[in-house]
């Protein structure tokens, strides 16, 4: 499997609501990142896993928090989110620290209302 | 600090004819560069890679790329486009700060005339 899936592909949600997205990969890879991308902008680091473990915080809101249970999986909670969250999350995994050789999903599409 | 541009916003080319995209970097040492491509609403896609080695580096799709340390650049190469190849490319250059951080330009969007 050399692929890194998300879901949901398109999510809506009001500014009230708790939601998460999901990233999956199964090559064995040791680090794994969320990304923010607005629209004709590059996609923008929000979170980085190594290990299972958080070792990059861009200084997110709160609002988001990521959570990683295994080294397959990787997980972003939303919570009253304000609508200029919306944008495309991309989730993407490296082979291991030190490797920036990065692998994107197909990105989440989130609509804040 | 460390820096990818890319100078070109919007570049349209014929189907059939040759392309280069330039990216400049700014960057202390050696460093990983990388060319994606993302087509509307999807995730990026690894084109190319550069670590060390043969400067001319070949990557899928018919692309190639060359880094060139003098001019602190790694341009990107196609001899013939094809319609499908419009789409928006990233330059990115890593790590950072020895961190697993991409630092991308701002993109170049392809327009492929028929």
């Amino acid at each position: 499997d050399t692929e890194v899936t998300q879901t949901p592909k398109h999510l809506v949600m009001g500014m009230t609501n708790k939601k998460s997205l999901k990233c999956e990969q199964h090559m064995g890879h040791r680090a794994m990142y969320w990304y923010k991308q607005k629209a004709k902008k590059p996609p923008e680091l929000m979170f980085v896993y190594s290990y299972e473990k958080l070792s990059i915080n861009e200084s997110v809101p709160s609002r988001f928090s990521p959570e990683c249970p295994n080294s397959s999986l990787l997980n972003l909670h939303l919570h009253a989110l304000q609508p200029e969250d919306s944008a495309l999350y991309l989730c993407a995994s490296s082979p291991r620290a030190g490797n920036n050789e990065q692998f994107f999903g197909p990105g989440t599409r989130l609509t804040v209302l | 600090a460390q820096s990818v541009t890319q100078p070109d916003i919007h570049i349209t080319v014929s189907e059939g004819a040759s392309l280069e995209l330039r990216c400049n970097y700014s960057y202390g040492a050696t460093p990983y560069l990388f060319w994606y491509v993302q087509s509307p609403g999807q995730g990026l896609q690894l084109l190319l890679k550069y670590f060390s080695g043969d400067t001319l580096v070949q990557g899928i799709k018919g692309f190639e790329a060359e880094f060139k340390r003098s001019q602190s650049s790694f341009n990107l190469r196609k001899p013939s486009v094809h319609w499908s190849d419009a789409a928006e490319y990233f330059c990115a250059v890593g790590p950072i700060q020895g961190a697993q951080k991409l630092v991308f330009g701002q993109g170049t969007r392809l327009t492929i005339n028929p």
